[in-house]
């Protein structure tokens, strides 16, 4: 059975820019999450997707947003690019089970660099 | 989510066991205790969980205190390729249902020969 695909692993942006996220989750998973990691922050918790609908949502600005397919694939957008979003993006995906304690699968991240 | 607490580093030698230690003293009845691990550059990878008892699978043994306030993440014969930063987690179970990981700073296991 197939990972967790990312793409793309490596992408450079200016400051203001937008950027689109891809993650393709595990066959048969329908729960989408996405992480932010940076050496200051660690590892945060950006958003989680089921079934088309964002189910939780962490501490993130507006800037921040995502959106699931009927796939499953989701997508993970960040507008007016600051330099602090710099960060390796990750995406886990997991069956999605509604009291939330299956093991989540995660990718290989997208590296994002902000000039 | 209940608070973790984990020493920042540990070295281990080839072929022995690794102990890694975990202080959850917050958790509450429902919260499970979940392991992950990263290596360098890549995603986190799932390890183990449990709730009550120790919990055994093919990469590692989990030992919860009876109090449940602790537990110790055991890898029996620790590799190179078992280099990593390890994360204890106390998962929360949402009201809405899903998914939510909260990481702390981790262990930084260096397994050496």
């Amino acid at each position: 059975k197939a990972g967790v695909t990312q793409t793309p692993r490596y992408l450079i942006k200016t400051r203001g820019q937008q950027v689109t996220l891809s993650c393709s989750p595990i066959s048969g998973h329908r729960s989408v999450s996405w992480y932010q990691q940076t050496p200051g922050q660690g590892l945060q918790f950006l958003f989680e997707y089921f079934s088309e609908t964002q189910r939780n949502k962490g501490n993130f600005p507006g800037r921040f947003s995502g959106r699931q397919f009927s796939n499953s694939r989701s997508e993970m957008n960040v507008s007016t690019l600051e330099l602090g979003d710099s960060a390796l993006y990750l995406c886990a995906s997991s069956l999605g089970h509604r009291d939330g304690l299956g093991e989540q699968y995660f990718g290989p991240g997208t590296r994002l660099t902000v000039t | 989510d209940a608070k973790t607490t984990q020493p920042t580093s540990m070295d281990c030698a080839e072929g022995r066991a690794a102990n890694l230690p975990c202080n959850h003293s917050t958790i509450s009845g429902n919260e499970y205790v979940y392991w992950y691990r990263q290596i360098h550059s890549q995603g986190p990878q799932y390890i183990i969980h449990g709730l009550k008892n120790n919990e055994t699978n093919e990469m590692a043994s989990l030992i919860i205190t009876e109090d449940r306030k602790s537990s110790t993440l055991i890898l029996p014969h620790a590799t190179l390729r078992d280099t990593a930063v390890y994360y204890c987690i106390v998962r929360v179970r949402l009201t809405g249902g899903g998914n939510k990981l909260t990481f702390g700073t981790g262990t930084q296991l260096k397994v050496e020969l």
